[in-house]
């Protein structure tokens, strides 16, 4: 089945900077890629999502980058404020299925 | 904007006894998940529920475990026999399916501890 390995773990950055996390992915039929935001004690939220066909999708300060060929994606925040310390998940998901394979998280504090 | 709903937040029990925790999709989605996050770790998928019956589920999902849609509105998974490893948070969410639809949303999750 799908396995989906998420780096760094935990990653602080100075209010203002960018950040990036990335995640690696086994399933070559995997298709959908989604990443959600979940803060303490709180729902996962999507905040952006990527399909297979499309390498890149940007949506104000947050972007999403895909190489299918390598089999990684990468979340890309810029302009980082002290709301956006959450820890924040990757998923995938194959074609023929509807579960979605979640990485580990990666907890992102940003400093004010 | 509509949600997936889920009660109770918080749900207490004794090894060994059963429980139900419940949800509400969102009205309009057909497809219907139950996730478990144990705390600290990644979220983990337990099944997916279709046209009133299981259309996957992982190797969690074992016989003490049973979903069921009710009524019309309500979604609910429950644990036959509840184990100190049961304890984690559960999430239900929900979809509309489809190619263009595979986005899930997420319940705000029932806590489960296990005594």
């Amino acid at each position: 089945g799908e396995n989906v390995e998420q780096h760094p773990s935990t990653l602080s950055v100075q209010e203002g900077d960018s950040a990036v996390i990335k995640c690696t992915y086994s399933d070559s039929a995997s298709n959908y890629f989604p990443w959600y935001k979940q803060e303490l004690g709180k729902r996962p939220q999507l905040i952006i999502d990527i399909r297979s066909n499309v390498g890149e999708k940007k949506d104000q300060r947050i972007a999403v980058t895909l190489n299918k060929t390598a089999k990684h994606f990468s979340l890309h925040i810029t302009e980082t404020q002290p709301e956006d310390s959450a820890v924040y998940f990757c998923a995938a998901k194959d074609t023929g299925r509807r579960a979605l394979t979640f990485g580990s998280g990666t907890r992102l504090q940003v400093q004010p | 904007e509509p949600e997936v709903t889920q009660t109770p937040s918080h749900q207490v029990t004794q090894m060994g006894q059963e429980v139900i925790l419940r949800c509400v999709p969102i009205s309009n989605h057909l497809y219907f998940y139950w996730y478990r996050q144990i705390l600290g770790q990644k979220v983990e998928f337990l099944v997916s529920f279709y046209n009133n019956e299981i259309s996957e589920k992982s190797e969690i999902f074992d016989d003490q475990f049973s979903v069921e849609r009710p009524d019309g509105s309500n979604f609910t998974l429950k644990i036959r026999s509840t184990k100190l490893e049961d304890s984690a948070m559960y999430f239900c969410a929900s979809n509309q399916g489809g190619l263009s639809t595979d986005t899930q949303y997420f319940g705000p999750g029932t806590r489960l501890t296990v005594l």
